[in-house]
């Protein structure tokens, strides 16, 4: 059975700090995508990498694929109250999406 | 707004009754899905319809029974459900199967379901 281990399960951060999320596995996958999921909504897609040691950057959210694509991580810079949610990450396999149990942040004016 | 809107958003139900919850997607997609977020666990895909056909069922229990009659829209039917099954139930949609772990899912806001 595939697993995505996210890490760590909560953070508690004050607004300006940086922060790094894991999504970690012991099998190989073919796409990685993160999601960000606010309380009473559905998650919605921040990025898909694709290739082995991809950086992907979205305003202050810097995304990495591992070299072997078994794990990637997410870096916000200066996070803000509005980064607060659940950051999901789902890799890809055989045609279907394996997700995470998510990364619940809260950033604290 | 995703385009992909679910009813109701909460549902309370008792084990014996029988409910539908609806999704509709209004992004021209031919693939619908069904997931299930409970806390503490990952989503887990439920059931997945590809122009209308269902092409994937993963060990649901019975007393869970989807319906896609058009590529737009998505039903699942519920009855005598345990209290185990109070969680989240998303709805999502993608272009087309095949493609979707490269391409974007798109999620509905859920419906948030109590089983007492």
């Amino acid at each position: 059975t595939q697993l995505l281990e996210q890490s760590p399960q909560f953070l508690s951060i004050q607004e300006g700090e940086n922060l790094t999320v894991y999504c970690n596995s012991s099998s190989v996958f073919s796409s990685l995508q993160w999601y960000r999921q606010e309380p009473g909504e559905g998650p919605v897609l921040l990025v898909t990498v694709v290739t082995g040691g991809e950086v992907k950057k979205l305003k202050r959210l810097t995304f990495q694929f591992g070299d072997a694509r078994k794990d990637s991580s997410l870096h916000i810079t200066a996070a803000q109250p509005g980064d607060t949610g659940l950051y999901l990450c789902a890799g890809g396999s055989q045609g279907n999406l394996i997700f995470g149990k998510g990364t619940k942040l809260s950033v604290k004016p | 707004e995703t385009g992909v809107t679910q009813t109701p958003r909460h549902l309370v139900m008792g084990m014996t009754n029988k409910k539908s919850l609806k999704c509709e997607q209004h992004l021209g997609h031919n693939a619908m899905y069904w997931y299930k977020q409970s806390a503490k666990k990952p989503l887990e895909l439920m059931f997945v319809y590809n122009f209308k056909e269902q092409t994937e069922n993963n060990s649901v229990p019975s007393r869970f029974s989807p319906e896609c009659p058009n590529s737009s829209h998505l039903f699942l039917h519920l009855h005598t459900l345990q209290p185990e099954d109070s969680a989240l139930y998303l709805c999502a949609s993608s272009q087309e199967k095949t493609r979707h772990i490269n391409e974007k899912l798109f999620f509905g806001s859920g419906t948030q379901l109590s089983v007492l």
